[in-house]
């Protein structure tokens, strides 16, 4: 299994600012996923990020909102832009295990937006 | 299209009664499914995951979880709560031929009580 980290672990920021969220893991990997968890909710896929090409957006999410970078096979950032309280969730990334379709999350990042 | 349905939002049990968590699924090919774990203010952790071998299968901490074609469910059971048990449960399915994007139930509450 992979060891992924993400910085911050938590943020209070205000409405209007962005923040960007690291994604760190201790082996090279083609494909990263970032997630949403809302207060009481789910996990939703934002978006899946492969290295050397432009990520790709679920239903509901767009790039302008959430920018992606994936410089190399073992990083990642999600950048949260013009925040509004309802980007208050815990954002996830997670990697592909070996086999079988699993995959391996980071601890989140929970952020709260005033 | 697929999906998963978690039948209960909340199960209360006493620590050394079984354990049962239900969820159906719906696809429109063999399945891959998965049970995840995510305690208080931790990271989320793969249980078992079922894809098309055998029917029963065992995870870790005693979980198991039966894939039943007929039924199309796939219930997470354990024979003795712990108090340890306690936590949230995500059932989630595979929703592409590329095993790559995941769909999280919405999730079961497991309280264990003394």
């Amino acid at each position: 299994s992979a060891v992924i980290s993400q910085k911050p672990s938590r943020d209070i920021c205000q409405r209007g600012t962005s923040l960007t969220i690291q994604c760190q893991v201790d082996s090279q990997v083609t494909m990263m996923f970032w997630y949403r968890q809302q207060p009481g909710q789910s996990l939703t896929l934002i978006a899946t990020a492969n290295q050397g090409s432009e990520a790709t957006y679920e239903s509901g999410f767009v790039i302008d909102k959430f920018p992606i970078s994936r410089p190399n096979l073992t990083f990642s950032t999600l950048t949260v832009s013009n925040m509004s309280p309802e980007d208050s969730s815990i954002y996830l990334c997670s990697v592909e295990g070996d086999r079988g379709g699993e995959q391996f999350f980071g601890p989140g990042t929970r952020l709260t937006v005033l | 299209a697929q999906s998963v349905t978690q039948l209960d939002s909340h199960v209360s049990v006493s620590e050394g009664t079984p354990v049962l968590l239900r969820c159906n699924y719906s696809s429109s090919y063999s399945p891959s499914l998965f049970w995840y774990v995510q305690h208080p203010n931790k990271g989320l952790q793969l249980l078992l995951k079922y894809t098309s071998a055998a029917t029963l299968v065992k995870g870790i901490n005693g979980f198991e979880a039966e894939f039943k074609k007929s039924e199309t469910s796939f219930h997470l059971t354990k024979p003795s709560a712990h108090m340890s048990d306690a936590a949230e449960y995500f059932c989630v399915v595979i929703i592409n031929q590329a095993g790559t994007a995941l769909i999280f139930g919405k999730g079961t509450t497991l309280s264990v009580s003394s």
